[in-house]
């Protein structure tokens, strides 16, 4: 079936320690996105990408960093952990009207 | 900017009983308005969605109207079960853009 698949599923990373949150799809869509979501907040943009190679900023960048070199994977990067990055990740693909397929989430805990 | 105004809940029904959401929503122009479903432990599904006014979007008994004159697109079900207890996320995705705007989210909780 054609879908978004994120892992890990869970993690634990203590303050300073660097991980990467994979996003792979099958979809052969060129846009893709990250959103965090926390309680009673929504979902906030953290980046986002129109295709292979571009990629920009969303509201909620500042801790992050993305790369796209295929189509098919879009991975986050989070370099110093924070407890103020303890969330639920999603990564979407898609958008417009047609709207988004996302993926299951990596739920990550810093300690 | 674009924002989408939703009561976060927890919204507390009992099964068989009528349900709306209400959903509001501040854009320019006329953008394309979602309802979202997150079930317990899982990611978001797209629910329904309307791209114009007047539009009624529905899926599995839930339906909602895009609505110009009120800037509004209720969510609406005429008799929920155990199994819609989920968090409910109304967005917005405005005209020839991808990026979507999404409200906070409303928890509904259906008690046999």
């Amino acid at each position: 079936n054609a879908g978004v698949t994120q892992t890990p599923k869970f993690r634990i990373l203590k303050i300073g320690q660097s991980m990467t949150l994979q996003c792979a799809q099958d979809m052969n869509h060129n846009y893709m996105y990250w959103y965090r979501q926390d309680p009673g907040m929504g979902l906030k943009l953290i980046y986002y990408s129109v295709g292979a190679g571009i990629t920009d900023k969303g509201e909620v960048p500042n801790g992050y960093n993305v790369s796209r070199s295929t189509t098919e994977d879009f991975p986050l990067r989070l370099e110093l952990a924070a407890p103020s990055q303890t969330s639920v990740y999603f990564c979407g693909v898609g958008g417009g009207d047609y709207g988004y397929t996302f993926g299951s989430g990596t739920r990550l805990t810093v300690v | 900017g674009d924002s989408v105004t939703q009561m976060e809940g927890p919204v507390t029904l009992s099964e068989e009983a009528f349900l709306t959401i209400n959903c509001t929503y501040t854009a320019t122009g006329y953008p394309s308005l979602f309802w979202y479903v997150q079930y317990p432990g899982e990611g978001l599904q797209l629910l329904l969605k309307a791209t114009k006014a007047d539009d009624k979007g529905s899926n599995k008994g839930f339906e909602a109207t895009y609505r110009k004159e009120t800037t509004s697109f209720h969510l609406e079900k005429g008799s929920v079960q155990v199994s819609d207890s989920a968090v409910y996320f109304c967005a917005l995705s405005p005209l020839g853009y991808q990026k979507v705007t999404f409200g906070i989210g409303t928890k509904l909780q259906v008690i046999p």
